[in-house]
């Protein structure tokens, strides 16, 4: 079935610190979705995508969707301890009504 | 504007007992997906379904599970005769099933513990 490297697993960083996580797949997605979840919590939506080359902001996060379809990227800047979580990215072939395909996740910790 | 309602949030089941898992769509949403989460990895894919139908089946275990999602009423996730290795995190998730650019919102989950 279809997997999604997603990488790191984890990161330790300092409050202020920018920080990077990516997702690649050996399959083309046609949407590109970022997640983030905290503990006890389901899944909430950060930033959706669904051009490839599209680069798109909200607030201090930024994701990319990669150019060949196949990754994706989110940078968090200027981190601040309520950023503490899992990061998931997930992926969809298709778009529009079809299940998501989810990374195994990103656990970042913040230090104040 | 009520999110998605899952409940109960912590379900303990002997084996071989049967879990119900409800999940409430958000309101005006007609589509309803199920994905189940094992500790320390990513949200898998289990079913989709819209009212009264089941459309995508694909991740779902052959025996013991079902899903359903009638005219009214919430979604139902039933899960026969439980064994330890069901114990996990199922999220349900729901999106208006109005055009190409869905979001899915998911609930706050339900934890499964077999005992």
């Amino acid at each position: 079935g279809q997997q999604l490297n997603q990488s790191p697993q984890s990161m330790f960083i300092q409050e202020g610190e920018d920080v990077s996580m990516n997702c690649t797949s050996s399959s083309i997605f046609n949407t590109w979705l970022w997640y983030k979840q905290d503990p006890g919590e389901g899944p909430v939506l950060l930033i959706a995508l669904y051009k490839a080359g599209e680069l798109t902001s909200n607030g201090r996060l930024t994701a990319q969707f990669g150019i060949t379809r196949k990754d994706s990227f989110l940078n968090i800047s200027a981190s601040i301890p309520s950023d503490v979580g899992i990061y998931f990215c997930a992926g969809q072939t298709q778009g529009g009504s079809e299940k998501l395909v989810f990374g195994k996740g990103m656990k970042l910790t913040v230090n104040p | 504007n009520a999110g998605v309602m899952q409940n109960p949030r912590h379900l303990v089941r002997r084996r071989g007992q049967e879990a119900r898992l409800r999940c409430s769509p958000m309101k005006g949403h007609s589509h309803v997906y199920w994905y189940r989460q094992l500790p320390e990895e990513g949200l898998k894919f289990m079913v989709y379904l819209q009212k009264e139908n089941i459309i995508d089946e694909s991740g779902m275990p052959k025996e013991r599970f079902s899903a359903e999602f009638p005219k009214e009423g919430p979604s139902i996730l039933r899960i026969q005769q439980v064994v330890r290795g069901d114990s996990a995190a199922y999220f349900c998730a729901s999106s208006p099933g109005q055009g190409r650019r869905e979001t899915q919102y998911f609930g706050p989950g339900t934890r499964l513990l077999v005992l």
